[in-house]
């Protein structure tokens, strides 16, 4: 199925550093969500974007809907241990059925 | 509050065996979805119920997997028979109507198919 581009796959930092990610798409979405997840659990909301050019944090977290309405960017500042996991991407398109189309996850590895 | 419960957390059976898994929705939430994750991947919508309707299963194999929601609770995705490459994790999530964005994931059932 239609998945969304998501990059980069995996990430090796040094505890304290910051981290970026990006998901894209060709297609327009009207909304990006972020999810977390960690190893057995399922994921967890951590942002939900609306509009194109929103900027939303949540503590060390910041997300923003990119101007085009195809990329959204996650931001995590001053990694933490209990960052690790992994981290997806999620859209809702314009046109079609409300339903999540997710990216391929971002794995996060913390160094202390 | 209790959140989504999904069992059994772990299956391991052989090929052309058929397998279910459950799902409690958190309580109060009329939309209930199943998806499908595979190692190294996002989550997949397979079906999504609105009470007891299904109102997306465009995604549902049906050729060998079904789901029931018979009471607009609980849910059960069964698979039969099972296939080597259904090897993967099941998610549940629920969420209120009309607020999707908000879907509170269960911990899944990893399957393993041999």
């Amino acid at each position: 199925g239609q998945q969304l581009n998501q990059s980069p796959q995996s990430m090796f930092i040094q505890e304290g550093e910051d981290v970026s990610m990006n998901c894209t798409s060709s297609s327009i979405f009207n909304t990006w969500l972020w999810y977390k997840q960690d190893p057995g659990e399922g994921p967890v909301l951590l942002i939900a974007l609306y509009k194109a050019g929103e900027l939303t944090s949540n503590g060390r977290l910041t997300a923003q809907f990119g101007i085009t309405r195809k990329d959204s960017f996650l931001n995590i500042s001053a990694s933490i241990p209990s960052d690790v996991g992994i981290y997806f991407c999620a859209g809702r398109r314009i046109q079609g059925a409300q339903k999540l189309v997710f990216g391929q996850g971002t794995r996060l590895t913390i160094n202390p | 509050e209790a959140g989504v419960v999904q069992s059994p957390r772990y299956k391991i059976i052989e090929k052309k065996q058929p397998v279910a898994f459950w799902c409690n929705p958190i309580s109060g939430h009329n939309t209930l979805y199943w998806y499908l994750q595979n190692l190294g991947q996002g989550p997949e919508l397979l079906i999504r119920y609105e009470n007891e309707e299904a109102v997306d299963d465009s995604q549902l194999p049906k050729d060998r997997f079904s789901a029931e929601r018979l009471k607009g609770v609980d849910s059960t995705l069964k698979i039969q028979p099972a296939e080597l490459g259904d090897s993967a994790v099941y998610l549940c999530a629920s969420s209120f109507s009309g607020e999707g964005d908000t879907q509170y994931f269960g911990p899944g059932t990893r399957l393993t198919v041999l």
